[in-house]
């Protein structure tokens, strides 16, 4: 099984509301990542697990708040957003052990829209 | 980081080969070179990756040049399936914990027409 899931698909959110979205990988792997994708852009990394530890947060706002509660779950808690946070928000996982060759599976992300 | 070059957009006709072109001139010696695709709707896929030697798998092949300063990605017959936007990234030579970076370029966006 190598499948990474996402929930929600979509979600509409308004500024002051607190949504999450969710991660889930059962390859055995140890690091997951959270990217996002702007229209028409390539994907940005946001953040690094590396064995449920935060390793890597390109300098994200704070509004946006990662946790790794086991090896095979990663959330992203999004709250006060900004309308300019829509987007398209990935997650991916990779085994964990290596720097050059690794493979990272993407799951179909989910599609944000903040009213 | 090393940088990638990619055109914008490239078009071909279904069953014919597709060479997809990618500039990296700063690569360093330890750089692999690794292609990912972004199928429409659906989250990037890893195609294939290498050092310095050519490469082949199910899906595509690796042509590196000599001196590592350009490679090519070969699809040997291009299906409608095969539109997508292909990502010629370099890995960084990231010492911090083991997971890895990928950096992402702006890629090339392959049209296929019957």
């Amino acid at each position: 099984d190598t499948e990474v899931t996402q929930t929600p698909k979509h979600l509409v959110m308004g500024m002051t509301n607190k949504k999450s979205l969710k991660c889930e990988q059962h390859m055995g792997h140890r690091a997951m990542y959270w990217y996002k994708q702007k229209a028409k852009k390539p994907p940005e990394l946001m953040f690094v697990y590396s064995y449920e530890k935060l390793s890597i947060n390109e300098s994200v706002p704070s509004r946006f708040s990662p946790e790794c509660p086991n090896s095979s779950l990663l959330n992203l808690h999004l709250h006060a957003l900004q309308p300019e946070d829509s987007a398209l928000y990935l997650c991916a996982s990779s085994q964990g052990t290596s720097k050059y060759q690794e493979t990272q599976y993407f799951g179909p992300g989910t599609r944000l829209l903040v009213l | 980081d090393a940088k990638t070059t990619q055109p914008n957009s490239m078009e071909s006709n279904e069953e014919e080969p597709v060479h997809l072109p990618c500039n990296h001139s700063t690569i360093s010696g330890t750089d692999y070179i690794h292609w990912y695709r972004q199928l429409p709707s659906q989250g990037p896929e890893y195609v294939i990756h290498g050092l310095t030697s050519n490469v082949n798998n199910r899906m595509a092949s690796l042509a590196i040049a000599e001196d590592r300063k350009s490679s090519t990605l070969i699809l040997h017959r291009a299906t409608l399936r095969d539109a997508a936007v292909y990502y010629c990234i370099l890995r960084d030579n990231w010492n911090t914990g083991t997971a890895s970076k990928l950096t992402f370029g702006t890629g090339t966006r392959l049209q296929v027409t019957l």
